[in-house]
């Protein structure tokens, strides 16, 4: 089935320092990912979409400068947290669909846990 | 903005019963997915019915979709321990917006 890894799983680092997440697609192409938050015991909230070879697209009230997107390639999404703060603690979250399949559904990265100190 | 909202919130059941988890909407769809997550975990797809079919079977999972109502139902029959987790919906319009959630947790 559709593998999406994400790394790291786990990340603590200080405040002001900036953190990446990456996101693959192992065995598919993803001309489009999407990047959430969870907050403990709450829902998704999607922060923004990462769109192949252009800009992505940022929900309303996602700072873009904070959270940059970089969607290189088909099968690579990375979220970057800059100038990391305790509140930007939180669990993230990528997924991306196959291009390849009509209707995709989602397929989900494992998450990065990242704590900021 | 989240569209999709599921009760119960929790749900606490023997293991053995059957657990149903409700979710309603607000906007028109083209499909709705039911997602599966571990605590901790990222999510995993279990169903995806399309606004066009009522009613969707996957293993011990049955999935209802009522347009009209604009709310969709998970039923999980013979629930198992292993299906302690979080469920949620999302609906499809042009990205997925996920609902609050539905904690179940299956005793043994």
């Amino acid at each position: 089935g559709a593998v999406v890894s994400q790394h790291p799983s786990w990340v603590i680092c200080k405040s002001g320092t900036s953190v990446k997440i990456e996101c693959r697609s192992l065995d598919f192409q993803a001309t489009t990912m999407f990047w959430y938050r969870q907050f403990p015991k709450q829902s998704l909230m999607l922060m923004a979409t990462s769109n192949e070879g252009s800009k992505a697209t940022y929900e309303q009230g996602v700072e873009k400068d904070k959270f940059l997107i970089n969607h290189a390639s088909l099968t690579l999404s990375t979220l970057t947290v800059t100038s990391a703060h305790p509140e930007d603690s939180s669990f993230y979250i990528c997924s991306a669909r196959d291009r390849g399949v009509y209707n995709s559904p989602l397929h989900f990265g494992n998450g990065t846990r990242l704590t900021v100190t | 903005s989240q569209q999709g909202e599921e009760d119960p919130q929790a749900l606490s059941i023997q293991e053995g019963e059957n657990a149903t988890m409700n979710c309603s909407y607000k906007t028109s769809i083209n499909n709705l997915q039911w997602y599966r997550q571990n605590s901790g975990r990222g999510l995993v797809h279990l169903i995806l019915i399309r606004s066009n079919e009522r009613e969707k079977h996957s293993g011990r999972l049955r999935v209802t979709l009522d347009t009209s109502k604009k709310s969709s139902s998970l039923l999980i029959t013979a629930s198992r321990a292993a299906d302690t987790a979080s469920y949620f919906c999302a609906t499809d319009g042009n990205k997925l917006v996920f609902g609050a959630g539905t904690i179940l947790r299956v005793k043994s």
